[in-house]
């Protein structure tokens, strides 16, 4: 089966700096997204990898290693805004969108 | 701004009521998705189009069914909505439905089953 694996809660201090992991194990690999969802509300896009290595977009960063089938969003300078739920999604071979289930991080002052 | 619109944001039916939910989209997209997500779940794909081509999910029960009359409009239909069935319901789109195309949600409608 296909499966995406990550941590279901994580806290951290405002100001400080987080990673989000994910393990996938899919039928093939066409890459990897992350996307933030505040509570009640629809995802957003944040990332794209697809090659190894980091991608780096502001405050975040997204890094992918397709050998181990790991990925992480790295958070820099938290603020409470960034309070959410962050969710690792990975496009199989026939191109299907496989989610995870979000970890849900809680910035506290 | 170029958007994903549902409607309504809070819809309340009553257990075995038809209900519609509607989305609409001004990006020119291609591919329009319908999710369903419960709380602290994974996004559920019920249903996606390709423009008109339909493409239902294999577990999507046949309660479930879905509209495209045009580009910009989406309909999802729950003809028999029972309890189980209380979640968000999200819209989606991209260009393609290649690898790198991200997907663009609306708001999302929040369904609740009396």
């Amino acid at each position: 089966g296909q499966n995406i694996d990550q941590p279901t809660e994580m806290t951290a201090t405002e100001g400080a700096i987080v990673q989000i992991n994910c393990t996938y194990q899919t039928s093939g690999f066409n890459g990897l997204f992350w996307y933030q969802q505040h509570a009640g509300e629809a995802p957003t896009f944040l990332s794209y990898n697809v090659l190894d290595g980091l991608e780096e977009k502001g405050r975040f960063s997204s890094f992918l290693s397709r050998s181990k089938g790991y990925s992480y969003l790295l958070l820099k300078e938290l603020q409470m805004k960034d309070s959410a739920s962050y969710l690792c999604a990975v496009t199989d071979s026939n191109y299907q969108l496989i989610w995870g289930a979000g970890t849900k991080l809680i910035i506290k002052p | 701004d170029a958007m994903v619109i549902q409607n309504p944001r809070y819809q309340v039916t009553q257990f075995g009521k038809p209900v519609t939910l509607s989305c609409s989209q001004t990006l020119n997209h291609n591919v329009m998705y319908w999710y369903q997500q419960k709380s602290s779940q994974a996004p559920k794909l019920l249903f996606h189009y390709y423009d008109k081509d339909f493409n239902n999910e294999a577990d999507t029960p046949d309660n479930f069914q879905s509209r495209r009359p045009n580009t910009s409009f989406c309909f999802l239909d729950i003809r028999s909505p029972g309890l189980g069935d209380a979640a968000m319901y999200l819209c989606a789109t991209s260009t393609e439905t290649g690898a790198a195309q991200p997907q663009h949600f609306g708001d999302g409608t929040r369904l609740s089953i009396l």
